[in-house]
């Protein structure tokens, strides 16, 4: 697989190969975090959620890590697929409740044959 | 069940023209919200409604106006459209957790 910095806005991984998009939030506060995928002229759609209280979370194929001790966050593709291919952002609640998500600049996923 | 819809999926305006987006949501959910894109940007918030009757600022509000007519429906109105606006709208929904689903967006262009 292939690890990325704190941040960056492309990541280009082999089909097959686990990817590992990284993100820092910025409130502290927050008590819930949320990744998104958006594929070309959609809007994002839910992947994989995770609470404050939680340090690792899985899904099918996915998994979200929870640092709180460095404000950072990471989402896990295992086997990386062409359906993959989107950029990845995530948000968080910084108000919790019903105040709305604040969201990170989001990576360009890309998939190599 | 539909989801979240928008209306309209494109719009191209002059500078000072007003225009009204419509969304409406069929998940019974309480809270909903409008966001906008720039070109290789996260989402920013511009207003959201907690739940109907009520509605707050987010982080960029000023040129927008909202109306949360019901519980499905929650319309964006820019009274005079500027190229600064030009951006994708996207309408969002919520319910008891804290997950927001997303209409497909509203691709608006100001002259």
């Amino acid at each position: 697989g292939e690890s990325v910095g704190l941040h960056l806005p492309t990541l280009s991984v082999q089909e097959g190969d686990n990817s590992i998009i990284n993100c820092a939030y910025s409130n502290s506060a927050s008590d819930y975090f949320i990744w998104y995928k958006q594929e070309s002229g959609k809007g994002p759609q839910f992947i994989i959620d995770i609470r404050s209280n939680m340090d690792k979370r899985q899904g099918q194929r996915v998994t979200v890590l929870l640092n709180k001790t460095v404000k950072h966050l990471s989402l896990q593709i295992a086997a990386t697929q062409p359906g993959d291919s989107a950029v990845y952002f995530c948000a968080e609640n910084p108000g919790g409740g019903a105040d709305g998500l604040t969201f990170g600049k989001g990576t360009h996923l890309i998939i190599q044959p | 069940n539909a989801g979240v819809t928008q209306t309209p999926k494109f719009q191209v305006l002059k500078t000072g023209q007003s225009m009204t987006l419509q969304c409406a949501q069929d998940m019974n959910h309480n809270s909903m919200y409008w966001y906008r894109q720039d070109p290789g940007m996260g989402l920013r918030l511009i207003y959201y409604s907690a739940s109907e009757g009520t509605t707050d600022k987010g982080e960029v509000p000023n040129g927008y106006n909202v109306s949360r007519l019901n519980k499905r429906e929650f319309s964006l109105r820019l009274e005079s459209a500027a190229p600064s606006q030009t951006s994708v709208y996207f309408c969002a929904s919520q319910g008891l957790v804290y997950e927001q689903f997303f209409g497909p967006g509203t691709r608006l262009t100001v002259l």
